[in-house]
């Protein structure tokens, strides 16, 4: 069965440093993995994903992440933060050997950034 | 619009009455998803359809939930003799064929059970 994992509720991060948002996973198989944000009343948007290749994934607002096979994650990262990066982030996965179409949401990680 | 479309935005039903929430996904999408997002609670998934192949139903959490997907296309959930812990966004999502395409979210239905 597939589970996604984000040990934080809420990540604060002052305007301008970096920000990472972690995320764990467990597939049966290999994993596609994805992040998606959801600003305030406003819909889930795409930011990025990882489906094979090189480990590291550029996204959308200058987000990327790190695809790490042995630890299971897919951290997400921000080499500077704004205020507007504040929102309700999304790591999923879905298990890419199954050729299965379900996708599993963690319980999201909500992101402060101070200015 | 070429989005993924709810109806109705807000639903507001007594407890024990049945509820219908209808979804439009994008055109040519062959995936089709449902979520409950409850209050500051993470995305549960709910089901999925994958054109004609039979849906994946291991999310539903009672047989009061039921979805169908009628010719491909429109979707919908019904909650029988709702109970006020259903309440909750409920949202839908749609995906091309491809299983390493991203969803696509509607703006989901606020559901509120009294």
């Amino acid at each position: 069965a597939q589970s996604v994992a984000q040990p934080e509720d809420q990540v604060n991060v002052a305007e301008g440093n970096p920000l990472t948002v972690k995320c764990t996973y467990s597939v049966s198989g290999n994993p596609y993995l994805f992040w998606y944000v959801q600003y305030p009343n406003r819909g889930l948007q795409f930011l990025l994903k990882y489906i094979t290749g090189d480990n590291l994934v550029k996204g959308s607002y200058g987000f990327e992440a790190e695809f790490n096979k042995s630890q299971t994650s897919f951290h997400l990262k921000k080499p500077s933060a704004l205020v507007s990066d504040s929102a309700l982030y999304f790591c999923a996965v879905r298990d890419r050997d199954t050729g299965g179409f379900k996708t599993i949401f963690g319980a999201g990680t909500r992101l402060f950034v101070k200015a | 619009g070429a989005g993924v479309s709810q109806s109705p935005s807000n639903k507001v039903t007594e407890k024990g009455k049945d509820v219908e929430l209808r979804c439009d996904p994008i055109s040519g999408h062959t995936a089709l998803y449902w979520y409950r997002q409850s209050l500051g609670q993470g995305l549960e998934f709910l089901i999925y359809f994958q054109g004609n192949s039979a849906p994946d139903k291991s999310g539903l959490p009672s047989d009061r939930f039921s979805a169908e997907r009628t010719g491909g296309s429109v979707s919908t959930l019904t909650i029988q003799r709702t109970q006020q812990e259903d309440s909750a966004v409920y949202l839908c999502a749609s995906s091309p064929s491809a299983t390493n395409e991203k969803l696509f979210f509607g703006s989901g239905t606020q559901l509120s059970v009294l």
